[in-house]
């Protein structure tokens, strides 16, 4: 099956504490995105990689990190600097590195809570 | 001004109706419009993209695409209770960017 998986779907963290949260994807896909729903919100841009080893900046970077050491896969850390991180977290990825001309596709989600 | 605007709802529609649920952008420049649908507790899942101006069926769904009034929406015909969800209006220029969506309660 092809397609885009996330783990775990629920992950409680205490506060102070780091956690990752794991995508991987198997549709062959060059470009990938993290995103934060809170409930009643839009999605926001978290980072983003459009290539192997290459990641920017999404619009609420700050307390987050991320690495795309292979094509497959863009795990996301949830560090401690990030003050209200309970929200639910999607991986999406596009085949186009052009993000005008991609059409997004997402994983099941996880859902951070912060005990 | 908020850059892809939808109404909240929650849009209330008996069975069997036709569902309209509207989308504007800000940017006149945006070249991609996409429709994704998302349960509750669930992801997002692709409805449908436009790219042109007019319309574009497929199923029950057909996209409206009006650049020059900078609107996009999505009619949902014969509709069921499985369509009742949260429907994201997404635009594309340099990136993407998702409104909040609009909730679709369908009535038995």
């Amino acid at each position: 099956d092809g397609g885009i998986t996330q783990s775990p779907k629920y992950l409680f963290r205490k506060e102070g504490q780091n956690v990752t949260l794991s995508c991987e994807q198997n549709l062959n896909h060059d470009a990938m995105y993290w995103y934060r729903q809170d409930p009643g919100q839009g999605l926001r841009l978290i980072y983003y990689s459009q290539i192997v080893n290459d990641f920017q900046k999404g619009d609420i970077a700050e307390g987050y990190s991320v690495s795309r050491e292979k094509k497959e896969s863009f795990p996301l850390t949830v560090t401690s600097a990030q003050k209200n991180p309970t929200a639910f977290y999607l991986c999406a990825s596009s085949a186009e590195r052009d993000r005008s001309l991609d059409t997004q596709y997402f994983g099941p989600g996880t859902r951070l809570t912060v005990l | 001004q908020k850059e892809v605007e939808q109404n909240s709802g929650p849009l209330s529609v008996p069975e069997g109706a036709i569902a309209s649920l509207n989308c504007t952008y800000s940017d006149r420049g945006s070249q991609s419009f996409f429709w994704y649908r998302q349960y509750s507790g669930k992801s997002p899942e692709l409805i449908m993209f436009i790219y042109s101006n007019g319309d574009k069926e497929d199923g029950r769904f057909t996209a409206q695409l009006n650049k020059a009034s900078q609107y996009v929406s999505l009619l949902i015909r014969d509709s069921q209770p499985s369509d009742s969800a949260t429907y994201l209006c997404a635009v594309i220029r340099d990136k993407i960017i998702f409104g909040k969506g609009t909730r679709l309660h369908i009535l038995p």
